[in-house]
């Protein structure tokens, strides 16, 4: 059964923590992407990786941190600098870089106190 | 800056009603536009897409609109259901930019019995 996975789906922290989010696919895309929500707004791109151990700042990067040892895996860390780490975070994956549609996975709810 | 604007921010519809959402966008160069859909605690789902060489695109319930002279574009839900109740989210992209999307910042449906 091909898709995207996250892991957990809900996460609590304190604050002053660092958190790491796990996103994994097995659709052999070669692109992935971190997305934030916020309530009543849209997406906003925090990091993608267009290939393996290659990776670029999205729109609201400061404040997280990416790898992409693995074509499969794409996990974001949640830095205790990011000053309103509390939101829903989405993973998604696209073919390649050139690729439009987009994959999303189920989210993980963070929430840090 | 949001490049794309999204109007409204929720409707509400009875059954068999048609419910029309639309978004603006700034950047010429875009080239590529999606509409999704997201039901709460889940990841947004691809719904339909269009390019700018066509003026309307059918997918069952689902039209997407586009006017490129004004830049705007809007998806059309026929004979709505309740279980179209959802948050749809329209996005931009360019073809520079592979396929980082830009979103609007979303609309609340709610289909009435």
């Amino acid at each position: 059964d091909g898709g995207i996975t996250q892991s957990p789906k809900y996460l609590f922290r304190k604050e002053g923590q660092n958190v790491t989010l796990s996103c994994e696919q097995n659709l052999n895309h070669d692109a992935m992407y971190w997305y934030r929500q916020d309530p009543g707004q849209g997406l906003r791109l925090i990091y993608y990786s267009q290939i393996v151990n290659d990776f670029q700042k999205g729109d609201i990067a400061e404040g997280y941190s990416v790898s992409r040892e693995k074509k499969e895996s794409f996990p974001l860390t949640v830095t205790s600098a990011q000053k309103n780490p509390t939101a829903f975070y989405l993973c998604a994956s696209s073919g390649t870089i050139r690729s439009y549609e987009q994959y999303f996975g189920p989210g993980t709810r963070l929430t840090v106190t | 800056q949001q490049q794309v604007k999204q109007s409204p921010q929720s409707l509400i519809v009875q059954k068999g009603g048609i419910p029309i959402i639309n978004c603006a966008y700034e950047n010429t160069a875009f080239d590529y536009f999606p509409w999704y859909q997201q039901f709460p605690g889940k990841g947004p789902a691809l719904l339909i897409a269009i390019r700018p060489d066509v003026s309307e695109k059918k997918e069952g319930r689902f039209t997407i609109s586009f006017n490129k002279s004004a830049k705007q574009f809007s998806l059309h839900i026929m004979d709505s259901q309740p279980g179209d109740s959802a948050t749809y989210f329209c996005a931009a992209s360019k073809e520079t930019s592979g396929s980082r999307l830009t979103f609007g910042e979303g609309t609340q449906l709610t289909v009435n019995p």
